[in-house]
């Protein structure tokens, strides 16, 4: 089971997020990743391997990790940022991908 | 540019059979899993299983196993996931997406309506 907080979080353009995944289980050889969807999209990947930003992603966009827990930070909110974050918690082998219930992240 | 490309929207009835297809381009198909997820509306993304091209192996997540089939077809560079009797809680989007350091590319999605 993989735990995201807050479930919303409502922010105006220029400050900082900072959303939260926790996974139920420590899994070898496991990592986190964040993916952004907007209404009527498929989602996008955002990090990979906790703190590896995926092509084309602004540095305004961080990951970190202690242990099951995995943070994203998104800094200086941009109006485009505004959308619901799914984590998660993946290993190849034997193959786990499961995601959290999302964050929306929604304007102030 | 790497690209996968879903099959069309469909409305069918409960106990119909249906099959939908994710057409990858842009890289050589069978150097990575492909993944199916799930989106019931207004949901959470669920994922289904993973198929492997290069020797169609699959894997599903308890929670799908036995209710779907996945597969790939390598001559065409087209996945596939299917049913063999609908259900109306079936009703969602279903998405494909390669997998590789997470699922790094995603299809636009095939809307199911039950």
């Amino acid at each position: 089971v993989v735990t995201q907080s807050p479930g919303t979080l409502s922010l105006s353009p220029g400050e900082r997020a900072t959303l939260s995944c926790r996974a139920s289980q420590s899994l070898s050889n496991s990592y986190f990743a964040w993916y952004q969807q907007k209404p009527g999209q498929a989602p996008r990947l955002l990090m990979y391997g906790q703190s590896s930003r995926a092509t084309g992603i602004p540095d305004r966009f961080s990951g970190s990790r202690s242990g099951t827990d995995c943070t994203l930070s998104i800094n200086r909110l941009e109006p485009e940022d505004f959308a619901v974050y799914f984590c998660q918690h993946y290993r190849s082998s034997p193959p786990e991908y499961t995601f959290g219930p999302g964050t929306k992240l929604e304007i102030k | 540019e790497v690209q996968l490309v879903q099959s069309g929207a469909e409305v069918k009835k409960s106990g119909e059979s249906l099959k939908i297809s994710c057409k990858a381009s842009g890289y050589t198909f069978t150097y990575n899993w492909i993944a199916w997820v799930r989106q019931m509306p207004g949901k959470g993304l669920e994922w289904m299983g993973i198929v492997h091209p290069g020797d169609s192996n699959t894997r599903y997540s308890p929670s799908f196993q036995g209710q779907v089939t996945i597969s790939a077809d390598r001559s065409s560079n087209t996945a596939y996931l299917q049913w063999s009797g609908l259900r109306a809680s079936d009703t969602a989007m279903y998405y494909c997406a390669r997998v590789l350091s997470g699922f790094d590319v995603w299809g636009q999605g095939t809307n199911v309506t039950v």
